[in-house]
This record gives C-alpha cells, sequence and structure tokens, in this order.
C-alpha cells in the first residue's frame, strides 16, 4: 500500500472559519510533509515533520498550523485566512525522517481550498 | 542551492513521436534529482529518480532520463507518446542540507496530439 489519503477533497471557508485538513499514511513512513501548490505552478514546500516533530516551517504565516498526533497522521488547521490562500494543499510521506535527501516522497491527491 | 530549470513550459507530441522534457539542474554538490508526474486534479506520482548510481535511470511507463554532469542536465524521454502521457511534469531536486526538501521546477505541460 503506498497511498497517502486526504481530507477534505474539496473545502470552501470563510476568512474568518476555522477548518483543518487531514492527512493520513499507513506505510510505516517517518516523514510527512504539507505543500502549497497554486495554479498552474509548482508545489512550494510549507511544513516538514520527522519522527513527529516539526523539523522545517518554511516561514509559513502563523495562520496555517501544523500539527502531527502521530507518525501515521497529520494536520493542517487553517485560521483566519486570506483569499491569496486559495489553492491545492498537498501531503506527502517518506521512509525516512527527513535526513535521506533520497527517498520517495508519495503524495496525497490533496486539498483544494477556496477562500472567500 | 540547489535548483532546477525546465525550459519550455508546453510542449506538444504527436501520438507515436518521442517525447522530450528538458530539465537542468544547479547544485553545488552531487544532486539527487527527481522527475514527478501530475495528471488534472491529482497529487504528484514519482516517474523516476537519480540517486548516483547508473546514469541513465528506468522510470514507470515507459520514461526514462539521463543524468549528464557535464551539461548539467537531466532530461527525460519516452520513445513513443500515448494519450495517456498527457499531462504536467515536475522535475525536482532533493536539498542535501539534513533534510529532505524537495525544489520543484516550474513544471512541463505535456499535450498529446492523435
Amino acid at each position: 500500500d503506498t497511498e497517502v489519503t486526504q481530507t477534505p477533497k474539496h473545502l470552501v471557508m470563510g476568512m474568518t472559519n476555522k477548518k483543518s485538513l487531514k492527512c493520513e499514511q499507513h506505510m510505516g513512513h517517518r516523514a510527512m510533509y504539507w505543500y502549497k501548490q497554486k495554479a498552474k505552478k509548482p508545489p512550494e514546500l510549507m511544513f516538514v515533520y520527522s519522527y513527529e516533530k516539526l523539523s522545517i516551517n518554511e516561514s509559513v504565516p502563523s495562520r496555517f498550523s501544523p500539527e502531527c498526533p502521530n507518525s501515521s497522521l497529520l494536520n493542517l488547521h487553517l485560521h483566519a485566512l486570506q483569499p491569496e490562500d486559495s489553492a491545492l494543499y498537498l501531503c506527502a510521506s517518506s521512509l525516512e525522517g527527513g535526513a535521506v535527501s533520497t527517498d520517495t516522497q508519495y503524495f496525497g491527491p490533496g486539498t483544494r481550498l477556496t477562500v472567500l | 542551492a540547489q535548483s532546477v530549470t525546465q525550459l519550455g513550459s508546453h510542449v506538444s507530441v504527436s501520438e507515436g513521436a518521442l517525447v522530450l522534457l528538458r530539465c537542468n539542474y544547479s547544485s553545488s554538490v552531487p544532486p539527487y534529482l527527481f522527475w514527478y508526474v501530475q495528471y488534472p486534479n491529482q497529487g504528484l506520482q514519482l516517474l523516476l529518480k537519480y540517486t548516483s548510481a547508473a546514469t541513465l535511470v528506468k522510470g514507470i511507463n515507459g520514461f526514462e532520463a539521463e543524468f549528464k554532469k557535464s551539461e548539467t542536465s537531466f532530461h527525460l524521454t519516452k520513445p513513443s507518446a500515448h494519450m495517456s502521457d498527457a499531462a504536467e511534469y515536475f522535475c525536482a531536486v532533493s536539498g542535501r542540507t539534513g533534510a529532505n526538501n524537495l525544489f520543484f521546477g516550474t513544471g512541463t505541460r505535456l499535450t498529446v496530439i492523435p
């Protein structure tokens, strides 16, 4: 099983709402990632968790708050977002916890977020 | 710092023709390079990766890529295009600063003409 699942598939929220994105993998991977992908652009790294600890935060605004409750689950909590935050949010996982640069990252299908 | 440049944001080929998608890298150390494909409204799927073993790397769906250090290139090829190959293709380089973070090129959209 090489599947990363993400819920919901689509999310529409207002600027005052609080919502969460969920990502799950059962491959025993120890690194998990959040990427943001704007239309017709490449994915941009937001956060990396390695062995359930936040190892990289690419200067992401605090209105995005990641959480890794266990090694299989990764959440992204959203609060007071702006319309420019509308994008496809991709989750990925890889076997080793961060230090192995050759590891394949397995991507989920993404959550398409629209902020009104 | 590592980066990749993809030449050509759009490439069109006829069904059955050769596919060539270009990627050049910039790296102060030997890079680890990846090609990913993204179909509409889906996540990314790994096609192949170069990890400093064989310079000719074979991937899924008949794709392959050759690492050429002298040209700092890692172009993706497929001998005969299928309609199902129409997608967005991303070249990526892995950071080597103790973290497995990928830096993606701007992508190439492949169109296959019947």
